[in-house]
Formats: structure tokens, sequence, C-alpha cells
């Protein structure tokens, strides 16, 4: 079946610093990739999606790009801010989006000053 | 875009009692939504896919008889926790994306939280 795993959090980081978080998964067929926040208290909001192999999403200073070879969809950002602080989810969509998508777990961000 | 919104954002009842809660497509219609739980520090689960004018599809493990879906039109459908108890407190949230779309990304209501006292 299809699946997500993504690291675990918390990440700590300070400003401006490097953000990576992984994203690995297992599907049948080629699913459509997906990165959504979640604010605290708050829904999910999509940030960046990826339909094929070797697309690169991108949206806010985030990218992340679709590897087939690696099974990856890592999320990465040049320099984050504080207000990036939120919990990060990749996910897949299954059967082409008629079934609704697959979860990571989440990885919680927390960007200090 | 895309506007889903889920009613209410926060609920307490008491154990035994049964609670609705309704997810709405505000500019699109939406023949197919999906019902999702996610528990304190975890992902998201999907529960259900509600098809509008026939019955949901439930995910393995959920119970169908305790957790009612009504996709009664293009805009709307309803979560029913019927009897329930602290063990299904949750945050549960709803999705759906205007047809064609599916594949590009879903939009999510804003969720709501349930606490069964």
């Amino acid at each position: 079946g299809n699946s997500v795993t993504q690291m675990e959090g918390p990440v700590t980081l300070s400003e401006e610093a490097f953000l990576t978080i992984n994203c690995t998964y297992t599907a049948t067929g080629y699913p459509s990739l997906f990165w959504y926040v979640q604010y605290p208290g708050e829904g999910l909001q999509l940030l960046l999606k990826a339909t094929k192999a070797d697309d690169k999403g991108s949206n806010k200073g985030f990218e992340a790009t679709y590897r087939k070879e690696t099974t990856s969809f890592h999320l990465e950002k040049g320099s984050v801010q504080v207000s990036d602080s939120a919990v990060y989810f990749c996910a897949l969509s299954r059967r082409g989006g008629a079934d609704g998508l697959t979860f990571g777990k989440g990885t919680h961000l927390i960007i200090q000053p | 875009g895309a506007v889903v919104s889920q009613h209410p954002s926060r609920v307490i009842c008491k154990s035994g009692t049964s609670v609705k809660i309704e997810c709405r497509s505000l500019d699109f219609q939406a023949t197919t939504m999906f019902w999702y739980r996610q528990f304190p520090k975890q992902s998201l689960m999907l529960m259900a896919t509600s098809n509008e004018g026939s019955k949901a599809t439930y995910e393995q493990g959920v119970e169908k008889d305790k957790f009612l879906i009504n996709h009664a039109s293009l805009t709307l459908s309803t979560l029913t926790v019927t009897s329930a108890h602290p063990e299904d407190s949750s945050f549960y949230i709803c999705s759906a994306s205007p047809p064609g779309t599916e594949n590009y990304g879903y939009t999510f209501g804003s969720g709501t939280r349930l606490t069964v006292v």
C-alpha cells in the first residue's frame, strides 16, 4: 500500500538558517506529491505540489523536487523566518487524487529569533 | 480559489450524545468530500470518502455506525459522531476539491475540535 515517511520533530532552527525536511514515499503507480502546512489551531494549507517525476514545486521560498529514483520529496528553504514555525506534512495522492491523500506523521518546525 | 468551510470549530459534548459536524464547499460543487481524523501530535488519518447521492466509503477499521456520513447535496457533507465517548475526542477535518483538480491538491476545512466529557 501507499505510505509516507518524514523526519519527526520537533526541528528547531535559528532564524535565517537553511531548512531541510526529509520525505520519502512508497506508492503504486505515479502519485502526485504535496507538502501541507498547519499553523497552530488551524486547518491544513497546501504549500506546494509536484505531479510528476523531476517536477519542482515551489511557494513562499519553499521548494521540493519529485525524485522518482529515490522516491523522495524533500522540503527545503534557504532562509527560514519565525513565521515559518508550524507543522509540515508530506502527502501523496491516491489513484490520481480520487481517493484522498496519504499523509506522513508531520514535522513540527520551531524557528527561534 | 476553492474554499471549504467547516462548522463548528469547537464542540464539547457529554458521553452518549451525538454530534454533527458540517463541511461545505462555498464556491464550487463537490461530488466527493473526505473526512480525516487527527490525533494530538499525529498525522491525519483518512476516515471515509463522502459521495454525493450515495453511501460513504469507509476506511478499514472505521466504524460506519458510529461515524455517520451524509452527503445530501453537492456542497454539503455532514459527519455525525453517534453515542460519543471520550476516546472519540479528536480533531476532525474535511477536504474537497473542484472536479478535475483532485490531482493538484485538496482544500481543507479549518477543522473541528471535538471534546467528549
